[in-house]
């Protein structure tokens, strides 16, 4: 496909467990970014990839957050010992260039409800 | 904490009428200033942005309106129609790769 893949699109978990949430980027495309969107919230940042490694991670909320992306495309997110807090939708974007001189492509995102 | 405040949080217009959001910073760092427009069940897209060293923006029926020394910036949506139903995200980035978004604003447009 042409646009930001993500999986799954929902995914419902208990208390506690481990989640991996995947993003497939825009072919060619270096930078990769995930927010996460809270009911009625704007997108908040977490992590931006910058190829195999993260430049940033200072938005991830704590260590139970973990993001890779080892082949330079494709990223998981993961989350372990999911809270209720965790519930979210976790938005995967990515981009051609820095964001100041191109667009961000936001996938449509993995809503995550933890139980 | 917010580092970009929205407002209002949600606004009806007729259709034809001018819809216009608003939002204000407080970082000086902050270069570069994306609006996004979201619909149910979608990721947000980009609809227009502005850098500071212009004063306002314009692309079809959207309008960004800035003013640094008051750290404010506008949408305007001209002409509204029931297609720009949608939320609406202001943005705001210090550097080459993170955005500070506003709370969103939810636009109706009564046909």
């Amino acid at each position: 496909g042409a646009g930001v893949s993500q999986t799954p699109s929902n995914k419902v978990t208990e208390k506690g467990k481990y989640v991996e949430l995947r993003c497939d980027p825009i072919s060619g495309h270096t930078a990769l970014y995930w927010y996460r969107q809270s009911l009625g919230q704007g997108p908040e940042f977490l992590i931006y990839f910058q190829g195999t490694g993260a430049a940033d991670d200072s938005g991830l909320p704590n260590d139970r957050f973990f993001a890779v992306r080892p082949e330079g495309s494709v990223s998981t997110l993961k989350i372990q010992r999911t809270e209720r807090g965790d519930s979210a939708v976790y938005l995967c974007a990515s981009s051609l260039n820095r964001v100041r001189t191109g667009e961000l492509f936001f996938g449509e995102g993995s809503r995550l409800t933890v139980l | 904490q917010q580092q970009v405040k929205q407002s209002p949080q949600s606004l009806i217009v007729q259709k034809g009428g001018i819809s216009i959001i608003n939002c204000a910073y407080e970082n000086t760092a902050f270069d570069y200033f994306p609006w996004y427009q979201q619909f149910p069940g979608k990721g947000p897209a980009l609809l227009i942005a502005i850098r500071p060293d212009v004063s306002e923006k314009k692309e079809g029926r959207f309008t960004i309106s800035f003013n640094k020394s008051a750290k404010q910036f506008s949408l305007h949506i001209m002409d509204s129609q029931p297609g720009d139903s949608a939320t609406y995200f202001c943005a705001a980035s210090p550097n080459d790769y993170k955005l500070s978004f506003g709370a969103g604003t939810t636009v109706t447009v009564r046909a």
